[in-house]
């Protein structure tokens, strides 16, 4: 089976940088996202990671490192607006786009 | 606008009866997909198509069923819904399975 594991929750002070890590043990690796879900609203994307490396987008930064099997997303300079939660996915086989999702993190952003 | 669209947004039944909930992009994407949402479970994948007349299972296909006759649509058919199907539903669409843009979402219930 595949397995993505991410922080249930965390929190973090508004202008600050936080580091959200996902760990995953699949069958397979095609490419690892990070999308964005606010309360009550539909996830929108981050970022795609298949390389290892940092992919650096604003204020969004997403690493990847294949031989580990881990990522993290990096959110700089912190914004009230950040506050939701964020879902790590991975496409655990090649020429397949059966995708499966982390549990999320939800991120909390306090003054 | 470039958008996905579902129907209905909320959906309230009872045990058994048949029901459709349908999906439809205006992107001309060639990959679809659904998902349901489940406090504590996280995101996960129903099915998902490549193409027109090219559907695949994700990890919690039972009970589902989908088609795609054409590329804009991807319905989703709940053939004798049960209460275990109470969920909150999305569709997406992507150019390749990459990014893949989410719909509103549907809030299904079924007593």
């Amino acid at each position: 089976g595949q397995n993505i594991d991410q922080p249930t929750e965390m929190t973090a002070t508004e202008g600050a940088i936080v580091q959200i890590n996902c760990t995953y043990q699949t069958s397979g690796f095609n490419g690892l996202f990070w999308y964005q879900q606010h309360a009550g609203e539909a996830p929108t994307f981050l970022s795609y990671n298949v390389l290892d490396g940092l992919e650096e987008k604003g204020r969004f930064s997403s690493f990847l490192s294949r031989s580990k099997g881990y990522s993290y997303l990096l959110l700089k300079e912190l914004q009230m607006k950040d506050s939701a939660s964020y879902l790590c996915a991975v496409i655990p086989g090649a020429g397949s786009y059966q995708l499966t999702f982390g549990k999320g993190t939800k991120l909390s952003v306090i003054p | 606008e470039a958008q996905v669209t579902q129907n209905p947004r909320y959906l309230i039944t009872v045990t058994g009866k048949k029901l459709t909930v349908t999906c439809s992009q205006n992107m001309n994407h060639e990959y679809m997909s659904w998902y349901r949402q489940d406090p504590g479970l996280g995101l996960r994948q129903i099915y998902y198509s490549m193409n027109v007349e090219v559907t695949d299972k994700g990890d919690v296909p039972e009970g589902y069923k989908v088609s795609r006759k054409e590329k804009r649509n991807f319905p989703l058919i709940l053939e004798s819904p049960s209460p275990n199907q109470t969920s909150l539903y999305f569709c997406a669409s992507s150019v390749s399975g990459n990014e893949q843009f989410f719909g509103p979402g549907t809030r299904l219930t079924v007593l």
